[in-house]
């Protein structure tokens, strides 16, 4: 089956310690994304990737980095920076990204999502 | 900077009635997408609308841009309790800027 996935579905961290949050498809998408989405709000943009090797910041890039080595994986790294990282984290791709926005092709496919809770 | 408004927040039905949910952005959009997001869940796709007046319908969900492809709106005729979530609208601001509406929760009582 042809999906995008998350991994830790639940996660808790201590603060002071950074964490990474999986993201793989399989879908051969070229763009994809990271999302953080706080209780009773949208979502808003940390990171956007439109090919391998190359991402972008989002809205709200501080205190997170990410990579983008391999077409398929677009791991997050949660930083000891990020000042309220408690929030759900939700991963999408797509086929076409935010270069050619208005030629459409960017249905975003989004991951079962990562919950993050810092003690 | 470009902005968006979705109304509204909640909205309580009975199962069977009508549900509407508007989304308004201070500029005018290249195409506008919606997603619904039920409780616990992500996001799924649900359409994209490109054209000034477009209209599409998917069985009980009618979609709208406006012609001035400044707004948009999402109509449910009929809700069912598998209606139930919070529906978004999303768009691009311009460059690296993807924008989502605060989304519209609907519960729906049997």
């Amino acid at each position: 089956d042809g999906g995008i996935t998350q991994s830790p579905k639940y996660l808790f961290r201590k603060e002071g310690q950074n964490v990474t949050l999986s993201c793989e498809q399989n879908l051969n998408h070229d763009a994809m994304y990271w999302y953080r989405q706080d209780p009773g709000q949208g979502l808003r943009l940390i990171y956007y990737s439109q090919i391998v090797n190359d991402f972008q910041k989002g809205d709200i890039a501080e205190g997170y980095s990410v990579s983008r080595e391999k077409k398929e994986s677009f791991p997050l790294t949660v930083t000891s920076a990020q000042k309220n990282p408690t929030a759900f984290y939700l991963c999408a791709s797509s086929i076409g990204g935010l270069a050619g926005w208005s030629e459409g092709y960017n249905e975003q496919f989004f991951g079962p999502g990562t919950r993050l809770t810092v003690l | 900077g470009q902005q968006v408004m979705q109304i509204p927040q909640y909205q309580h039905v009975q199962e069977g009635e009508d549900f509407t949910t508007y989304c308004n952005s201070s500029t005018t959009l290249s195409n506008i997408q919606w997603y619904k997001q039920r409780p616990g869940g992500h996001p799924v796709f649900l359409i994209q609308l490109v054209k000034s007046g477009e209209v599409k319908k998917q069985k009980r969900l009618t979609f709208q841009f406006g012609e001035a492809k400044k707004n948009s709106s999402l109509h449910i005729t009929a809700t069912q309790t598998t209606d139930v979530g919070t529906y978004f609208c999303m768009f691009s601001g311009g460059y690296n800027k993807l924008i989502f509406g605060a989304g519209t929760r609907l519960a729906v009582h049997p």
